[in-house]
């Protein structure tokens, strides 16, 4: 079975510094991976994902994430965030074609961008 | 609709009662899920359609979970005999169809049980 562990809850970081949450995953065949950002009061929305080819993939708001197969990990990071990015972010996988379309989420990370 | 559109988005009911929870898919989206977000967690699948027929309904807790989408657009979520346990956020969200994998989730409608 696929599972998700963000390692962090929770995160505070001053504005213009870099941050990186954590992402960590299981799973017996191969996957998608995704970062969601959840504002508050609004729904999810899809930060970036991994469906092939670069392990280096970039998405809006100028998040990045890199996976590492070898270590099973699609951190999210972000070399200079503002007080926006103050958020909740969840990682989340999915099976590659052939197996359920279901997303497994981690409990995700608050991100605190503090000025 | 613009985006996925959930109704209501706030319910409080009674311990006990029977609910119904609305989404309304983005137009032309064949596939639809429902998750639940308990405080402090992450979204949990409960059931996957892919047109108007349940592909995956594993993540339905027990018998009183229920989800339907007759027409193969809008779905309504049933909960019977509700318990506190219950309260929870339920998300919607739906994509283009399968294999496709960008899910476009609504805002979700906050079950309070009582």
């Amino acid at each position: 079975a696929q599972s998700v562990t963000q390692l962090d809850s929770q995160v505070p970081v001053f504005e213009e510094a870099p941050v990186e949450l954590r992402c960590n995953y299981s799973s017996s065949v191969s996957v998608y991976l995704f970062w969601y950002v959840q504002y508050p009061n609004q729904g999810l929305q899809l930060l970036l994902k991994y469906l092939s080819g670069s392990t280096l993939v970039k998405g809006i708001n100028g998040f990045e994430a890199e996976f590492n197969k070898s270590q099973t990990s699609f951190h999210l990071r972000k070399p200079s965030v503002h007080i926006s990015d103050t958020a909740e972010y969840f990682c989340a996988v999915s099976d590659s074609p052939g197996g359920s379309e279901k997303l497994v989420f981690g409990k995700g990370t608050k991100l605190t961008v503090n000025p | 609709g613009a985006g996925v559109s959930q109704t209501p988005s706030n319910k409080v009911t009674e311990k006990g009662k029977y609910v119904e929870l609305r989404c309304d898919p983005i137009s032309g989206h064949t596939a639809l899920y429902w998750y639940r977000q308990s405080l402090g967690q992450g979204p949990e699948f409960l059931i996957y359609f892919q047109g108007t027929g349940a592909a995956d309904d594993s993540g339905l807790p027990n018998d009183r979970f229920f989800a339907v989408r007759p027409e193969g657009s809008v779905s309504t979520l049933k909960i019977q005999r509700t318990e506190r346990g219950d309260s929870a956020v339920y998300l919607c969200a739906s994509s283009l169809g399968p294999r496709n994998t960008e899910a476009f989730f609504g805002q979700g409608t906050r079950l309070t049980v009582v």
